[in-house]
C-alpha cells in the first residue's frame, strides 16, 4: 500500500533560520504530492501541492519539488518565521483518491 | 476558497452518551466527505468516506455501529460516536472533496476539527 515518512521531530530553529523537512512516500503509479500545515488548535491548511514529477509547488515561501527518481517532496524555507510554528504533514493521493497522510513534524522557531 | 466548517469545535460528554459532529462545506458541493481521527503526537488516520445519499465506506478497524456517518446533502456529512467512551477522545477532523475538479484533481479541503473528550 501506499505509505508516506517524514523525518521525526520537533525541529527547532531560531528566526530567519534555513528548513528542511525530509518526505520521502511509497505509491504505485502517481501519486499527487501535498505538504498541509497545521497551527495549534486548528485544521489542516493545504500549504502546497506538486501533481506530476518535476513540478514544484510553493506559497508562502515555502517549495517543494516532486521528486519521481529519489520518490521524494522535501519542504524546505529559506528563512523561518516564529509565525511558521506549527506542524508539518506531507501527503500523497493515490489510487481511488484516498490521501495518505505521514506522521508529521512539529517545527518551533524561536526568536 | 473553499470552507469547511465543524460543529462543535470541541465538546465533552459523559461516558454511554452519544455524541453528533456535523461536517459543512459552505460554498461548494461535495459528493464526498471523509472522516479522520488523530491522536496526540500522531498523524491523521482515515476513518471512512462519505457519499451523498449512500452508505460510508469504512476503513479496516472503524467500527461502522459506533462510528455512524450520514451523509445527507452535498454540503453536510454528520459524524455520531455511540456509546462514546474515553479511548474514543481525540480530534475527530473531516474534509471535504469538490464536485468538480480541474483536469481530473479534485481538491480536499479541512475543517478546522472537533475535540472530543469522553469523561
Amino acid at each position: 500500500g501506499n505509505s508516506v515518512t517524514q523525518m521525526e521531530g520537533p525541529v527547532t530553529l531560531s528566526e530567519e533560520a534555513f528548513l528542511t523537512i525530509n518526505c520521502t512516500y511509497t505509491a504505485t503509479g502517481y501519486p499527487s504530492l501535498f505538504w498541509y500545515v497545521q497551527y495549534p488548535g486548528e485544521g489542516l491548511q493545504l500549504l502546497l501541492k506538486a501533481t506530476k514529477a518535476d513540478d514544484k509547488g510553493s506559497n508562502k515561501g515555502f517549495e517543494a519539488t516532486y521528486r519521481k527518481e529519489t520518490t521524494s517532496f522535501h519542504l524546505e524555507k529559506g528563512s523561518v518565521q516564529v509565525s511558521d510554528s506549527a506542524v508539518y504533514f506531507c501527503a500523497l493521493k493515490g489510487g481511488y483518491q484516498k490521501v495518505t497522510f505521514g506522521t508529521g513534524t512539529k517545527l518551533q522557531v524561536i526568536p | 476558497g473553499a470552507v469547511v466548517s465543524q460543529h462543535p469545535s470541541w465538546v465533552i460528554c459523559k461516558s454511554g452518551t452519544s455524541v453528533k459532529i456535523e461536517c459543512r462545506s459552505l460554498d461548494f458541493q461535495a459528493t464526498t466527505m471523509f472522516w479522520y481521527r488523530q491522536f496526540p503526537k500522531q498523524s491523521l488516520m482515515l476513518m471512512a468516506t462519505s457519499n451523498e445519499g449512500s452508505k460510508a465506506t469504512y476503513e479496516q478497524g472503524v467500527e461502522k455501529d459506533k462510528f455512524l456517518i450520514n451523509h445527507a446533502s452535498l454540503t453536510l456529512s454528520t459524524l455520531t460516536v455511540t456509546s462514546a467512551h474515553p479511548e474514543d477522545s481525540s480530534f475527530y477532523i473531516c474534509s471535504a472533496r469538490e464536485i468538480a475538479g480541474t483536469g481530473g484533481f479534485y481538491e480536499q479541503y479541512f475543517g478546522p476539527g472537533t475535540r472530543l473528550t469522553v469523561t
